[in-house]
């Protein structure tokens, strides 16, 4: 049963314009979510966080939205480059168990891949 | 410079045969972890270490087996008795295992393929 879902493969955007990017979770027990950004034959880079006290953080052309209540996360990229164009995954973590112990592995979504023409 | 360091980036395996993936780095961190992706798919945890000396099982634990001697490294050995072992793994490491607000750092890869 997957935990968290991006149900969007992929994502073709103009130049210029804003690139969404969405992600959906089932269990409330996660507290930090992340956005990685990843190109062909290399390690996902860390982008962007947000904490679960949050619904919004910002840094340059990148906003994370999180809608709690919904359980859903999405990634505002505006403008969008042709250098953006890679795969994104959402990851949530660290999980917070019943004892209230953090656990640091890291739940990710399948990924979607952004392509941004020029 | 700090980092994380995969070696080899392609390795090729023939069928039978164990093979062993190198993960070093030199950040410091406490927690390290390997995963794996498959086309399609997001990455999905192999093991997890949160201290030297110390690793757990993750979701797809089955024909892998890893060891954490020392801080800077953890090994991942993929054994002949992992039914698909073609795949892009990562690993990964972060400051600690049970500090909230952690991001992981993630090395380059190494492709394996079974010939």
């Amino acid at each position: 049963d997957q935990q968290v879902k991006q149900n969007s493969p992929s994502l073709s955007v103009q130049e210029g314009r804003i690139s969404i990017l969405n992600c959906d979770y089932t269990n409330s027990m996660f507290d930090y979510f992340l956005w990685y950004k990843k190109y062909p034959a290399e390690g996902p880079t860390f982008l962007i966080s947000i904490s679960s006290i949050k619904d919004k953080n910002e840094d340059g052309r990148f906003t994370v939205f999180l809608n709690k209540s919904a359980k859903h996360l999405s990634l505002h990229i505006v403008p969008s480059q042709p250098g953006d164009s890679a795969v994104y995954f959402c990851a949530l973590g660290p999980q917070v168990s019943a004892g209230g112990t953090s656990y640091g592995k890291l739940t990710f979504g399948q990924g979607t891949i952004l392509t941004v023409h020029p | 410079d700090g980092g994380i360091t995969q070696s080899p980036k392609y390795l090729f395996r023939k069928e039978g045969q164990n093979v062993t993936l190198s993960c070093e780095q030199n950040l410091n961190h406490d927690a390290m972890y390997w995963y794996r992706q498959d086309p399609g798919q997001g990455l999905r945890l192999i093991y997890y270490s949160q201290i030297v000396n110390d690793f757990q099982k993750g979701d797809i634990a089955e024909g892998y087996s890893v060891s954490r001697e020392k801080k800077e490294s953890f090994p991942l050995t993929v054994t002949s008795a992992q039914k698909n072992p073609t795949a892009f793994y990562l690993c990964a490491s972060s400051y600690s295992f049970s500090f909230t607000n952690t991001e992981a750092f993630f090395g380059q890869g190494t492709r394996l393929t079974v010939v």
